[in-house]
């Protein structure tokens, strides 16, 4: 009963660097979304998808990009990493009218 | 603009105390409300809801009402315990929209 699943759950870049966080889950879930929480911030949107082949910009985009090719799956990307995206990123998924389901997390330190 | 606004932290009580955590929300539409909580190294987890004006959520011993005249739907538990420790976080979303909104989270810290 995996639910979200986050990969890498840890991972340190130096600026410049580019990489992939994955969201995985496999409970049908049309809509998923990719937060960043940040100390005395709370959560905040940064792209999310309501349904395969569809994504949307949340309210801190930039920097990020975003792609929904299969509907288990919702990639997080970082093309340049900057130190200011050091944070936890969290995933979510739902289904319509429901309440959200997230992963553990991912913990990405930008040098 | 739809948002949250919760009270801010960190709340320290003794084991067995009772504790309110604030929540207040501004929606357009007709909202859904949710109390996420987050332990130490975790994902957030939802706690309780409600999903009209008056309905009361609960769980683990925790409550919330939906108040739609203040506005409002504030955390309760009448005992609070070590277990309870973790970061609470208020949230709506909007029947007419795809997006959560998370208020920025209280820290609770239950000491023995």
């Amino acid at each position: 009963n995996a639910g979200v699943t986050q990969t890498p759950k840890f991972r340190v870049l130096k600026t410049g660097q580019s990489m992939t966080l994955l969201c995985a889950q496999d409970m049908n879930h049309e809509y998923m979304y990719w937060y960043r929480q940040d100390p005395g911030m709370g959560l905040r949107l940064i792209h999310y998808s309501v349904g395969e082949g569809t994504t949307a910009k949340g309210e801190v985009p930039d920097g990020y990009n975003v792609s929904r090719l299969k509907k288990q799956n919702f990639l997080l990307g970082l093309e340049s990493a900057a130190p200011s995206q050091t944070s936890v990123y969290f995933c979510a998924s739902r289904s319509t009218h429901q309440p959200q389901h997230f992963g553990d997390g991912t913990r990405l330190s930008i040098l | 603009g739809d948002s949250v606004t919760q009270m801010e932290g960190p709340v320290t009580l003794s084991e067995e105390a009772f504790l309110t955590i604030n929540c207040t929300y501004t929606a357009t539409g007709y909202p859904s409300l949710f109390w996420y909580v987050q332990y130490p190294g975790e994902g957030l987890q939802l706690l309780l809801k409600a999903t009209k004006a008056d309905d009361k959520g609960s769980n683990k011993g925790f409550e919330a009402t939906y108040r739609k005249e203040t506005t409002s739907f504030h955390l309760e538990k009448g005992s609070v315990q070590v277990s309870d420790s973790a970061v609470y976080f208020c949230a709506l979303s909007v029947n007419t929209g795809n997006q959560f909104y998370f208020g920025t989270g209280t820290s609770l810290t239950v000491i023995p």
